[in-house]
């Protein structure tokens, strides 16, 4: 049901550095329309982590960073930590003959080895 | 402080009508730009947004979801109010509302903590 894309899973050793990508189309990412990032820890609601392809809400770590680039849109993680143990999603905003709405990414565990 | 809190029943059967209330504070939906939005997740999936009503009234709905879910506000409890007909096991899931950032087409931020709803006879 969800027409943005992303890995089901990455890991990475604390310390390094783990991107994940986020797929879309013509009528969500390539269309102009923003990205948003959010992390979901385990059990509890979806947090706000990177808005407006790039910019980070206060008090999110430098850590975390967003790009986007035609049809697709990536958040990377640097220095690892065991703590960013989590689900992240991208979201954006789809506009297509069968209507527009907000849609999200099917969503990628992040495993910190 | 912005905070979200969502209320409902726990378990609700096969074609019930599921009606979820969204209590908020820190913020007015009577204030220009202001909305409330809806989103669910199934047990182990992936986030599905449903709906979303602004200061305005303008009321907006997942396309695939359109002809289940009305969206309402009352704006003098801080309330927002989700009924969806016709309930079925896969609407199982976490129904969370949270508020949509002043920008057009931007992100949610914050959200409320969810209520799981359980679809069964």
């Amino acid at each position: 049901q969800s027409v943005l894309t992303q890995p089901p899973s990455v890991s990475g050793a604390p310390g390094q550095r783990v991107t994940i990508s986020c797929t879309g189309s013509s009528s969500n990412i390539g269309a102009g329309y923003d990205v948003h990032w959010y992390q979901q820890l385990p059990g509890t609601a979806p947090k706000l982590l990177i808005y407006g392809n790039s910019n980070r809400p206060s008090g999110v770590p430098d850590r975390f960073s967003g790009s986007k680039s035609g049809t697709s849109a990536s958040l990377a993680i640097t220095g690892l930590q065991a703590e960013d143990e989590a689900d992240y999603y991208c979201q954006s905003y789809d506009s297509s003959l069968s209507g527009s709405g907000y849609v999200f990414g099917t969503g990628t565990k992040v495993t910190v080895l | 402080q912005i905070t979200l809190k969502e209320s409902g029943p726990t378990l609700v059967k096969p074609t019930q009508t599921l009606t979820l209330t969204c209590t908020f504070s820190g913020f007015s939906l009577s204030t220009s730009g202001v909305g409330v939005g809806w989103i669910r997740q199934p047990p182990g999936k992936a986030l599905e947004w449903l709906a979303l009503i602004y200061w305005d009234d303008d009321k907006r709905y997942s396309p695939s979801l359109k002809s289940r879910l009305t969206i309402t506000k009352d704006t003098s409890k801080n309330q927002v109010v989700l009924t969806m007909t016709n309930m079925d096991p896969v609407d199982t899931a976490t129904y969370y509302c949270a508020r949509p950032q002043q920008l057009a087409q931007g992100g949610f931020d914050p959200w409320g903590q969810g209520t799981l709803v359980t679809v069964s006879s």
